[in-house]
């Protein structure tokens, strides 16, 4: 059983649509969470939910808004896209806020054309 | 300001033999947590091991050790009898009670040589 999952795991586009990416755990965690991973594979956070309320929104564009909608769910809508999107998502969630490890999805390629 | 610190950028090991990856950290806060992952080329972040601050022994996981110097604020990984399988980019990351972030290093890309 895959814990976290996200789909899709590769998406191209062009500058200026928007796109959606899903995340599901089956862990039964509290806390989910959003990354971006960059070329150089600098991880950094994007955003967390806890019980599907917002704690961490880390200075996102607000081209970028997650949704919630129930504590297994958190995902991740980018409107107007830019070339400068083009990293790596990734998702990941942990039992809850605190000194709790984090388990991560696959990751989503996302490659703005 | 929390900072996490990775000095090496890529390490060469041959097989069998033990590896360090170093680790240094900085924050206020006296409650914190530090983890390591690995993300082999196949780009999945893999959990590793975790160090609490207030945990008075090293962390161990099978062939995975974190070496915790609380005064020096280090936190090294430790892979005994490193395999092939062992080549991948490795993060070092830490997570303090104030603001509940977790912040990465730029990690090390270990490299096994057979």
């Amino acid at each position: 059983d895959t814990a976290v999952s996200q789909t899709p795991k590769y998406l191209v586009t062009q500058m200026g649509n928007d796109k959606s990416i899903k995340c599901e755990q089956n862990l039964g965690h509290d806390t989910m969470y959003w990354y971006k991973q960059d070329s150089k594979k600098f991880l950094k956070i994007m955003f967390s939910y806890n019980n599907k309320e917002l704690i961490i929104n880390e200075t996102v564009p607000n081209r970028f808004s997650p949704k919630s909608p129930d504590k297994a769910h958190l995902n991740l809508h980018i409107n107007s896209l830019e070339l400068g999107d083009s990293a790596v998502y990734f998702c990941a969630s942990s039992l809850r806020t605190g000194l709790y490890e984090q388990y991560f999805g696959p990751g989503t390629r996302l490659t703005v054309t | 300001a929390q900072k996490i610190t990775q000095t090496q950028p890529g390490m060469f090991v041959q097989e069998k033999e033990a590896v360090t990856l170093d680790c240094t950290y900085d924050t206020s806060d006296p409650s914190y947590g530090l983890f390591w992952y690995k993300q082999p080329s196949s780009g999945e972040m893999i959990f590793l091991i975790y160090q609490g601050s207030y945990d008075q022994q090293n962390a161990t996981e099978g062939r995975y050790s974190l070496n915790f110097q609380k005064a020096r604020k280090s936190a090294n990984l430790v892979i005994s009898a490193s395999q092939l399988g062992d080549s991948a980019m490795y993060f070092c990351a830490m997570r303090d009670n104030r603001d509940d972030k977790i912040i990465f290093g730029k990690g090390t890309r270990l490299h096994i040589l057979p």
